[in-house]
């Protein structure tokens, strides 16, 4: 059974202290891996597209990277700003997308 | 452009009434989807469509209905409300020619007395 599982569930970082987050996933034939932010009340919101293991995508102050069995989000020197639940989700090529449960992020000032 | 929007943002219904939950797109995706999200489970996939008059099944499909008559819309029925489909529903799209990113509507939260 496909599946994507995120961790940690929730993370409470200081501005600046850099971080973390793990996707892992057994998908078979992935077709993609994606990262989504959401914010509170809000539709998630797209982050960056993954293909192949050893590909990384970079957005200010975040970047991903994947490989056969994992993705991560790095989010360097964050800002309260980054502060919101950021979703991991496979594509196995059956017009079905499996998310994971999502990490909380926090960041203080 | 509006991207993907939503209709309504919140909604009470009683046990047992139906609605429909509205979603449309102007970014001439084919590809059209619905999920519920609900806390600790993550986003689950309730139907899907890959173009006008093709539907199918999600992970979770019971007491939902969809159909699609347009590109552009892809309504989601409830045929008799329950308690358990109370909710945050949200609607996608994607192309399936390009990069397979579905971006999202800003959802409706839906409660079921």
């Amino acid at each position: 059974e496909d599946q994507v599982t995120q961790s940690p569930e929730a993370l409470r970082l200081q501005e600046g202290e850099s971080s973390s987050l793990n996707c892992s996933y057994t998908v078979s034939g992935l077709r993609g891996l994606f990262w989504y932010r959401q914010d509170p009340g809000k539709g998630p919101e797209f982050l960056f597209t993954l293909y192949s293991a050893g590909e990384e995508k970079e957005k200010e102050r975040l970047k991903a990277t994947l490989t056969k069995k994992e993705s991560f989000l790095h989010i360097t020197a964050p800002k309260p700003e980054d502060s919101a639940t950021y979703l991991c989700a496979g594509h196995s090529g059956t017009y079905k997308y499996i998310f994971g449960t999502g990490t909380r992020l926090k960041v203080l000032a | 452009n509006a991207g993907v929007t939503q209709t309504p943002k919140f909604q009470v219904l009683k046990t047992g009434q139906s609605m429909t939950l509205q979603c449309a797109q102007d970014m001439n995706h084919e590809y059209m989807s619905w999920y519920r999200q609900d806390p600790g489970m993550g986003l689950r996939l309730i139907h899907y469509s890959v173009g006008a008059g093709i539907t199918d099944q999600g992970e979770v499909p019971n007491g939902y209905n969809v159909s699609r008559s347009t590109t552009e819309d892809f309504p989601l029925r409830l045929l008799s409300a329950a308690p358990s489909q109370t909710s945050v529903y949200f609607c996608a799209s994607s192309s399936l020619v390009s990069a397979d990113t579905q971006y999202f509507g800003p959802g409706t939260r839906l409660t079921v007395l």
